[in-house]
């Protein structure tokens, strides 16, 4: 079966760090490009960061610019993404999702929550 | 930076035809995809490359993308079709996604 779950999530303060995971299972992993994509609560999506496969190109929303950082170990199937110096701004589901079988984000793990309050 | 435009809220009655439009500058250049999502749930492609469906997902969801604008159809809409749904393309290599249409099935 086809599947990503993230973990990691939790309550941080202001100024804090927190590193979330993304274990990739029943595809290629190390074949796709992987992206970290957030939901305020009540809000739309908001794409945070992508990495190519072999990780030579990387890219941040200009909202986390300079404060998260987006890795994979292809050889453990999993992604993961650094976030620093968090905000209350930054409070929201994480998800990672993976084009495994279109060009389009086709695969979706079930989101881990971020909350950043003191 | 490149945007996406959704209306915020669409209504339909059962059986009824919904469209849910996603404008932007020459988006007619790019791929649009489409993402239903459900209360606690996470999202679900149900049109990408404009038109095409992934394999699951019924013949009643079409899309098309001219111009400015994209446009999700959900023909024949059923109570089960009530959600969220969004629009994304890509900006070069910088994913945007619209803000979300609210569909309401009454």
């Amino acid at each position: 079966e086809v599947q990503l779950v993230e973990s990691g999530g939790g309550l941080v303060k202001p100024g804090g760090s927190l590193t979330l995971s993304c274990a990739a299972s029943g595809f290629t992993f190390s074949s796709y490009s992987m992206y970290w994509v957030r939901q305020a609560p009540g809000k739309g999506l908001e794409w945070v960061s992508s990495i190519s496969s072999s990780s030579s190109y990387i890219y941040y929303a200009d909202s986390v610019k300079g404060r998260f950082t987006i890795s994979r170990d292809n050889a453990k199937n999993s992604l993961y993404l650094q976030m620093n110096s968090l905000r209350a701004e930054d409070t929201a589901v994480y998800y990672c999702a993976s084009p495994a079988a279109t060009d389009a984000f086709d695969i979706w793990g079930q989101g881990t929550m971020v909350t950043v309050s003191s | 930076s490149y945007e996406l435009t959704q209306p915020p809220s669409v209504s339909v009655s059962p059986g009824q035809t919904a469209s849910i439009t996603c404008s932007g500058d020459k988006l007619g250049d790019k791929y649009a995809s489409w993402y239903q999502q459900k209360p606690g749930q996470s999202p679900v492609l149900v049109i990408y490359q404009d038109s095409k469906r992934p394999s699951g997902i019924p013949e009643r969801f079409s899309g098309s993308n001219s111009g400015n604008t994209a446009t999700l159809t959900i023909s024949g809409t059923q109570a089960m079709d009530e959600a969220d749904y969004y629009c994304q393309a890509w900006d070069s290599s910088i994913v945007v996604f619209g803000g979300g249409t609210k569909l309401t099935v009454l």
